[in-house]
């Protein structure tokens, strides 16, 4: 089984400081990790991905997201956030042997001006 | 990234109804899924459309409640049968290409309102 958790309904921050989203999962083997952003009244869209390499992994729109093994994380970050990043963000894992994902609760993140 | 067009975008329906949502893609996939977001909620998957054979469904989720075709590798739908007002939720198609190394594209969604 595959499980995301993603343990903060909302982060608040204000504009131009950094902001991270959490995230951990749980999966058997390796996992591949995602994150997706969503826009009011939109589908998802693909933000970034973790398969392997580098443990830092950068996506759209300055986002980048750090994997971490032992902690079974994949935090996203972004180091000055924009009023117009305020969206619902989902963290989503899926495994070897499983090409759906499954995704966490989500994140409302809110940029204050 | 795909191109992934659902119909209807939005529509409100009688409890007791089924609908039909339709979801085409501008080039061919290997793999096609249904995803359903009730109110305020996370994504959960319903089923995996098969090519030409029938849908493999998620724990909770059944043939007769959420009868799924796929002709050919562009094109499928999804009905949702004898709606009620718990089938109110925005349902997604998903879609992952042969040479993709693991993220799914998405639809902009169908949202459904029963009343």
């Amino acid at each position: 089984a595959q499980s995301v958790a993603q343990p903060e309904d909302q982060v608040n921050v204000a504009e131009g400081n950094p902001l991270t989203v959490k995230c951990t999962y749980s999966v058997s083997g390796n996992p591949y990790l995602f994150w997706y952003v969503q826009y009011p009244n939109r589908g998802l869209q693909f933000l970034l991905k973790y398969i392997t390499g580098d443990n830092l992994v950068k996506g759209s729109y300055g986002f980048e997201a750090e994997f971490n093994k032992s902690q079974t994380s994949f935090h996203l970050k972004k180091p000055s956030a924009l009023v117009s990043d305020s969206a619902l963000y989902f963290c989503a894992v899926r495994s070897t042997g499983r090409r759906a994902l499954t995704f966490g609760s989500g994140t409302r993140l809110q940029v204050q001006p | 990234s795909a191109v992934i067009s659902q119909k209807p975008s939005r529509d409100i329906c009688q409890r007791g109804t089924s609908l039909t949502i339709q979801c085409q893609v501008d080039s061919q996939v290997t793999m096609m899924f249904w995803y359903r977001q009730q109110p305020g909620q996370s994504l959960t998957l319903i089923a995996t459309a098969n090519q030409g054979s029938e849908a493999t469904y998620e724990s909770g989720f059944v043939i007769d409640k959420f009868p799924i075709s796929r002709p050919n590798l562009t094109f499928s739908t999804l009905t949702v049968s004898n709606m009620s007002p718990e089938d109110s939720s925005i349902y997604l198609c998903s879609v992952a290409y042969t040479t993709n190394t693991g993220e799914l594209f998405f639809g902009e969604g169908s949202r459904l309102t029963v009343l």
